[in-house]
């Protein structure tokens, strides 16, 4: 089955503490993006990677790492959490830069 | 500054009962633009993409159209199953590459 998943679904730590959130895609996509969801003000694009080893800031990439060593892989790391990276984060991925985006489950962070 | 605002912010409807979704968008050249649909707690889910003024998809009850300016998602004689947040996002030319911007969706509730 095609799809986007990511690790863990939920997760709860503690300020500063440095974390990775995993994505990975079984469809040979190219492209593949993070954003995070909050109440009030949507979905925001945090990192994209256009291929491996090429990725770029988006809207809100404060406090946030990403790399891309393979192709079906792109994983989020938070080098030091704050809680106002309390947030649902998606994952996303598609064949090219022209391409629709497929969504993982999405991963529900609290840090306190 | 590139925007997407979408309206109603929530709607509630009688199972059957068509309406109209709203995506006003603000962006300097349009690549693309993409509906949504999210689940409470899921990832954003794919339903249609847009190029060109003029143009039109379908998909079961659910129909996407787009002008210059703004986009609209018809809903005809709706059932409770589609209830659902509805998002629209849009990619522009210039800025980031890839970047889609999100607009803060629509609530829609359908009783039965």
């Amino acid at each position: 089955e095609a799809q986007v998943t990511q690790n863990p679904r939920y997760l709860i730590t503690v300020t500063g503490k440095k974390l990775t959130v995993t994505c990975s895609q079984n469809m040979n996509h190219e492209y593949m993006s993070w954003y995070r969801q909050d109440p009030g003000l949507g979905l925001r694009q945090i990192y994209y990677s256009m291929n491996v080893e090429v990725t770029d800031k988006g809207d809100v990439p404060e406090g946030y790492k990403v790399s891309r060593k393979e192709k079906r892989n792109f994983p989020l790391i938070l080098e030091s959490p704050s809680p106002n990276q309390t947030s649902l984060y998606f994952c996303a991925s598609s064949l090219g830069l022209e391409e629709t985006q497929y969504f993982g489950p999405g991963t529900r962070l609290l840090v306190l | 500054e590139d925007q997407v605002t979408q309206s109603p912010e929530a709607l509630r409807l009688q199972e059957g009962e068509s309406s109209s979704l709203n995506c006003s968008y603000t962006v300097s050249g349009l690549r693309g633009l993409f509906w949504y649909r999210q689940d409470p707690g899921k990832g954003p889910e794919f339903l249609f993409t847009l190029y060109s003024a003029g143009e039109e998809k379908e998909k079961e009850r659910l129909k996407a159209t787009l002008t210059k300016k703004e986009s609209f998602l018809h809903i005809t004689a709706p059932k409770p199953e589609d209830s659902a947040t509805y998002l629209c996002a849009v990619r522009p030319y210039g800025g980031s590459q890839g970047n889609l911007i999100f607009g803060k969706g629509t609530k829609l509730s359908v009783k039965p």
